[in-house]
C-alpha cells in the first residue's frame, strides 16, 4: 500500500507570491491534515479535513486555506508569501474514524525570498 | 492551555550510548500520547502511543514510559546506532481530539 504522498517536494517562491501544495493520502484514508514545521514553532496544526469538509482548524491567518477533493486527496493554498512562511509543510492521512492514527507524507519545502 | 515541552532540545552520543529524552505535558484531560522519529527531510514516523492507563511500550530498542500523575514520558534508547541520529517528537491528545506537538529533540549519534 502506497504511503501518503506530497508534491511538489521543493518549492522557492518570492514574496507577495501564491502557492499551491498537494497531498495524497493512503488509498481508503479520508482525513487529511496540515502541518507547519519550522525550526522555532516545531509542528502547528494548519486544518483538517474529512470527507471534503474542514473538521477542525488552527490558529493561522485567513491566507493559509485548504479544500479536498471526493477522492480525499486534499490542497493547501497560501496566498500572499510572507517571508515567515518558509517551513516544510507536512500533511498526514488518517481513517478518519480514530484520529491519533496519523501518518505523514514526506513534507513539502517552501522556500520564501 | 495545552503545552508539551521536550528536553533537551539537542543531545550528542556516542555510538552504542544509551540515552533519555524526556517530555511533559500539560494536556488536560489527557487521551493518549505518541513519540515520532523524523528523520532529516522526512516526515514523522511513529514509534509507540500510551493512553494514560499504560505506564511502558517498547518498540525493539526503544523503550517509551509514561506517568500520567506527574503528566512526564520519557523515550529510552537502548544501544543506540548512527541511524538513531534524527528528530525526536512527542504529542499528546486532549479533549476534541487536540493534538499538541513538543518542539521536538534533536540526536545525533556520533561513531
Amino acid at each position: 500500500k502506497a504511503g501518503v504522498t506530497q508534491t511538489p517536494r521543493y518549492l522557492i517562491k518570492t514574496r507577495g507570491q501564491q502557492v499551491t501544495l498537494s497531498c495524497s493520502p493512503i488509498s481508503g484514508h479520508r482525513s487529511v491534515s496540515w502541518y507547519q514545521q519550522t525550526p522555532g514553532q516545531g509542528l502547528q496544526f494548519l486544518f483538517e479535513y474529512f470527507s471534503e469538509t474542514q473538521r477542525n482548524k488552527g490558529n493561522f491567518p485567513g491566507r493559509f486555506s485548504g479544500r479536498q477533493f471526493s477522492n480525499s486527496r486534499s490542497e493547501m493554498n497560501v496566498s500572499t508569501l510572507e517571508l515567515g512562511d518558509s517551513a516544510l509543510y507536512l500533511c498526514a492521512s488518517s481513517l478518519g474514524t480514530n484520529p491519533y492514527e496519523q501518518y505523514f507524507g514526506p513534507g513539502t519545502r517552501l522556500t520564501v525570498t | 492551555k495545552n503545552q508539551v515541552e521536550q528536553s533537551p532540545q539537542s543531545l550528542i552520543i556516542l555510538e552504542g550510548k544509551n540515552c533519555t529524552l524526556q517530555c511533559n505535558y500539560t494536556v488536560s484531560p489527557f487521551s493518549n500520547l505518541r513519540w515520532y522519529k523524523q528523520d532529516t527531510g522526512r516526515g514523522p514516523v511513529s514509534l509507540t502511543i500510551m493512553t494514560f492507563s499504560e505506564n511502558t511500550k517498547s518498540n525493539g530498542r526503544y523503550t517509551a514510559t509514561l506517568d500520567a500523575d506527574t503528566k512526564q514520558s520519557s523515550l529510552h534508547i537502548t544501544a543506540s546506532q548512527l541511524s538513531d541520529s534524527a528528530s525526536y517528537i512527542c504529542r499528546a491528545v486532549g479533549a476534541g481530539n487536540m493534538l499538541t506537538f513538543g518542539g521536538g529533540t534533536r540526536l545525533m549519534v556520533k561513531p
